[in-house]
């Protein structure tokens, strides 16, 4: 089961870039890595996948190193609705247990005027 | 627009109520999920269906419980719920589950925020 890492929160000004690079060591083969934004008191929508290297789309873009212990999701020229909470999944793998599409805490996303 | 309806979007319910939260889904997807979002923590993950057979009961406890009458639609019916119970219910859906591939990912509906009282 693929765990992931995320930093708890990030502030940033309006119209900066901003990375979250979440960290997921047993990564397996077939997982692919997945994002969500979720604004309070709604469901999560999904913004991007990646299998490995880089994708983009009008969103954001996914940067998937060769090793793909880690990705790093790219929000270009944030704006005060960005902020939100930024989950980063890997696909479970279903075995003698119970398989499991975790979210874990997630990255709270706080844009500054 | 997700695909993925819920209703009611608000309910508030007493401890001895039986109610049913429903959620649909327009996506022609295999798998349902159910999840419930307490104040400040992670989503849990509460029941998968796939192919309207369940396929995950994250040891849920039996006064919920789900129902999928086809790959449209899944309800979870409550009765004899704690005021711990309050809390965001959400549905998903996805076209596949458990191949770890990308047809895994989920689509969320809006929730229903459930009190009880």
């Amino acid at each position: 089961l693929a765990k992931t890492t995320q930093p708890i929160s990030m502030d940033s000004y309006e119209g900066q870039e901003v990375n979250i690079t979440c960290s997921h060591n047993n990564i397996a083969t077939n997982d692919y890595i997945t994002w969500y934004q979720q604004f309070p008191s709604q469901g999560p929508r999904f913004i991007i996948q990646g299998y490995k290297t880089k994708v983009t789309n009008e969103v954001a873009s996914l940067f998937i190193p060769a090793d793909r212990k880690s990705s790093t999701l790219s929000l270009p020229r944030v704006s005060l609705s960005d902020t939100a909470v930024y989950y980063c999944l890997v696909g479970g793998i279903p075995g003698a247990g119970s398989y499991q599409l975790t979210f874990g805490k997630g990255t709270k996303l706080s844009v500054i005027p | 627009e997700t695909g993925v309806t819920q209703t009611p979007r608000h309910l508030v319910m007493g401890m001895t109520n039986k109610k049913s939260l429903k959620c649909e889904q327009h996506l022609g997807h295999n798998a349902m999920y159910w999840y419930k979002q307490s104040a400040k923590k992670p989503l849990e993950l509460m029941f998968v269906y796939s192919l309207e057979e369940r396929v995950e009961n994250n040891s849920v406890p039996s006064r919920f419980s789900p129902e999928c009458p086809n790959s449209s639609h899944l309800f979870l019916h409550l009765h004899t719920l704690q005021p711990e119970d309050s809390a965001l219910y959400l549905c998903a859906s996805s076209q596949d589950w458990g191949s770890g591939a990308s047809t895994d990912t989920q689509y969320f509906g809006p929730g229903t925020r459930l009190t009880v009282l």
